[in-house]
């Protein structure tokens, strides 16, 4: 089967870093990205990584060690409207089929 | 905006009937994935169209159908509905499968769901 892990909540304070993890076991990885939601509100596309490594767009970072099966999603300078709930999401390749597979979800919590 | 629309945004109905979801990918996009949203869970991933066919199948009930027309209009088809199919049912486009090598889909707003 496949499965991916990620914490449910994550509490941090405004002007703080926040890393939010993902492990993931699945079978035809390609690549990993994650997804911020509002509530009620569509996801949107932040980040892939389809190499091992860092990925840096402006206040966010994604990381990605495929020997490990883990990623990881970096935000810095938490401002208030980075609470959200945060989906990695694995690309997964069959012979001719392709899917994008969430985690559950870690909902962020910034205080001020 | 990302220039996937979805209809109808809500949708009230009664245990055993049937519904329709229509979506509209961003245009130039071939891909049309279904997800499903249930109160604070996860996206579970349901189908996957392209150019017309059928290409992935996730955990899709046999109560639910789908369909990408030439248009490249698709169609999720509920029917004989139950409580636990109340939900949130997302459409996303994007221009090609390679897109899956950049992991970027294109969400529409979502048509909400409510089995009553």
């Amino acid at each position: 089967g496949q499965s991916l892990e990620q914490p449910s909540e994550v509490t941090a304070v405004e002007g703080a870093i926040v890393q939010i993890n993902c492990t993931y076991q699945t079978s035809g990885f390609y690549g990993l990205s994650w997804y911020q939601q509002h509530d009620g509100g569509a996801p949107t596309f932040l980040s892939y990584n389809g190499l091992d490594g860092l990925e840096e767009t402006g206040r966010f970072s994604s990381f990605l060690s495929r020997s490990d099966s883990y990623g990881y999603l970096l935000l810095q300078e938490l401002q208030m409207k980075d609470s959200a709930s945060y989906f990695c999401a694995v690309s997964l390749r069959g012979d001719s089929s392709y899917k994008l597979i969430f985690g559950s979800g870690t909902r962020l919590l910034v205080r001020p | 905006d990302s220039g996937v629309t979805q209809t109808p945004k809500h949708l009230i109905t009664a245990t055993g009937q049937r519904v329709t979801l229509r979506c509209s990918p961003r245009s130039g996009d071939l891909s049309v994935y279904w997800y499903q949203q249930s109160l604070d869970q996860g996206l579970q991933f349901l189908i996957h169209y392209y150019n017309g066919e059928e290409r992935a199948k996730g955990n899709i009930l046999e109560r639910f159908s789908a369909q990408q027309f030439p248009d490249l209009h698709s169609e999720l088809n509920l029917s004989s509905l139950e409580l636990g199919d109340s939900a949130l049912y997302f459409c996303a486009s994007s221009v090609a499968q390679g897109a899956l090598g950049t992991g970027e889909l294109f969400f529409g707003e979502g048509s909400r769901l409510t089995v009553l």
